[in-house]
């Protein structure tokens, strides 16, 4: 009963490294999306994925890339981090819907970028 | 383009008082409505949501109607507990894909 399973919890990086944030999801859904939470500004979507092997930018992309091998998983990568970029990122899942289907959401990963 | 205003936190109240957390929309067409709640440390979760004008969407104790004429969706509870304390994210859809905008947040603080 995982759900929507992000890893890591947490990262530290420098200016200039790359990472990727992992979201793995096992409720077969079509939809992934990563969102980024920063205070008093909610939430905003970087990159979404209606399906394997698709992707699309969000409201916020740059700096972002993100692919979708497999259904059930969908990465987020930063090449050359920025402090810019310190946020709490969360992936969610959803199944199709018109726009009224839920998103079920990871409980985030917490980045820092000094 | 499509946009979530809510009413700015935190806001604190005492056990058994009643909430109000307000939401407007700005958005083409018709779209879905939604409240999630994130507690600390945790992601977000729907609490409720409505697909359609004068929708009334309910869940533990929680509700909030979906008012065309006046583009709103304000969340309700008629007696707060210390364990509702959260974040409060109201949030629109609009499309076949499913993407999510939300408002800013609005923190609950209930206290004993």
């Amino acid at each position: 009963n995982a759900g929507v399973t992000q890893t890591p919890k947490f990262r530290v990086l420098k200016t200039g490294q790359s990472m990727t944030l992992l979201c793995a999801q096992d409720m077969n859904h079509e939809y992934m999306y990563w969102y980024r939470q920063d205070p008093g500004m909610g939430l905003r979507l970087i990159h979404y994925s209606v399906g394997e092997g698709t992707t699309a930018k969000g409201e916020v992309p740059d700096g972002y890339n993100v692919s979708r091998l497999k259904k059930q998983n969908f990465l987020l990568g930063l090449e050359s981090a920025a402090p810019s970029q310190t946020s709490v990122y969360f992936c969610a899942s959803s199944i199709p819907g018109q726009g009224s289907s839920p998103l079920h959401f990871g409980n985030g990963t917490r980045l820092t970028v000094t | 383009g499509d946009s979530v205003t809510q009413m700015e936190g935190p806001v604190t109240l005492s056990e058994e008082a009643f909430l109000t957390i307000n939401c407007t929309y700005t958005a083409t067409g018709y779209p879905s409505l939604f409240w999630y709640v994130q507690y600390p440390g945790e992601g977000l979760q729907l609490l409720l949501k409505a697909t359609k004008a004068d929708d009334k969407g309910s869940n533990k104790g929680f509700e909030a109607t979906y008012r065309k004429e006046t583009t709103s969706f304000h969340l309700e509870k008629g007696s707060v507990q210390v364990s509702d304390s959260a974040v409060y994210f109201c949030a629109l859809s609009g499309g076949a894909t499913n993407k999510l905008i939300f408002g800013t947040g609005t923190l609950l603080a209930v206290q004993p």
